[in-house]
């Protein structure tokens, strides 16, 4: 089946601490693979996708590379900051597929 | 830029009553999503639908009922509320599942208890 297994948290970090959350994934086919993160008491939003092998998504300082032969989308940021405080969720979609699956969320904690 | 608008956003049910969670999009979007989070969880799929006219059933569909009437309407409705039905639920749709429409966007929450 589908399903996207990323690290379990929760992560705190010191302010401009390098960041590595882990996430692999299991799919069928070719799919499409995304960060999104989820401020308190908000609803999530899109931090940066990926859609083919090699390709990398950055935003906001944040990159993740679609790693193929590894099947993982790690998430990265060299220097975070207390505002990326939040909780991060991997996510693919089958390019043949209806559904998104998400994997259970890392809580991040950047302390000052 | 309204984007996805989802009420209400807080609700206390007493179990055995219904109520309709209402998720509306501007984007002309052709998939619309329900969701469930509980604490420390994951979202589970509650039900999807591909377009006006069609749903289908997600992970967790037991309890609840939608449709979709319109492109731009999605409404959940909670038959009986149990205790078990406690969760944050959030809205979302995306254009398509492929491509460049490929990603999806959530409403702001609509947080449910039942007591």
């Amino acid at each position: 089946g589908n399903s996207v297994t990323q690290m379990e948290g929760p992560v705190t970090l010191s302010e401009e601490a390098f960041l590595t959350i882990n996430c692999t994934y299991t799919a069928t086919g070719y799919p499409s693979l995304f960060w999104y993160v989820q401020y308190p008491g908000e609803g999530l939003q899109l931090l940066l996708k990926a859609t083919k092998a090699d390709d990398k998504g950055s935003n906001k300082g944040f990159e993740a590379t679609y790693r193929k032969e590894t099947t993982s989308f790690h998430l990265e940021k060299g220097s975070v900051q207390v505002s990326d405080s939040a909780v991060y969720f991997c996510a693919l979609i089958r390019n043949t597929g209806n559904q998104f699956y998400f994997g259970t969320g890392t809580s991040l904690t950047v302390i000052p | 830029n309204a984007g996805v608008t989802q009420t209400p956003k807080f609700r206390i049910l007493k179990i055995g009553q219904s109520m309709t969670l209402q998720c509306t999009q501007d984007m002309n979007h052709n998939y619309m999503y329900w969701y469930r989070q509980d604490p420390g969880m994951g979202l589970k799929l509650i039900y999807y639908s591909v377009g006006a006219g069609i749903t289908d059933k997600g992970e967790v569909p037991n309890g609840y009922n939608v449709s979709r009437s319109t492109t731009e309407d999605f409404p959940l409705r909670l038959e009986l509320a149990a205790p078990s039905q406690t969760s944050v639920y959030f809205c979302a749709s995306s254009y398509s599942t492929r491509g460049d429409g490929n990603t999806i966007y959530f409403g702001e929450g609509s947080w449910l208890t039942v007591v």
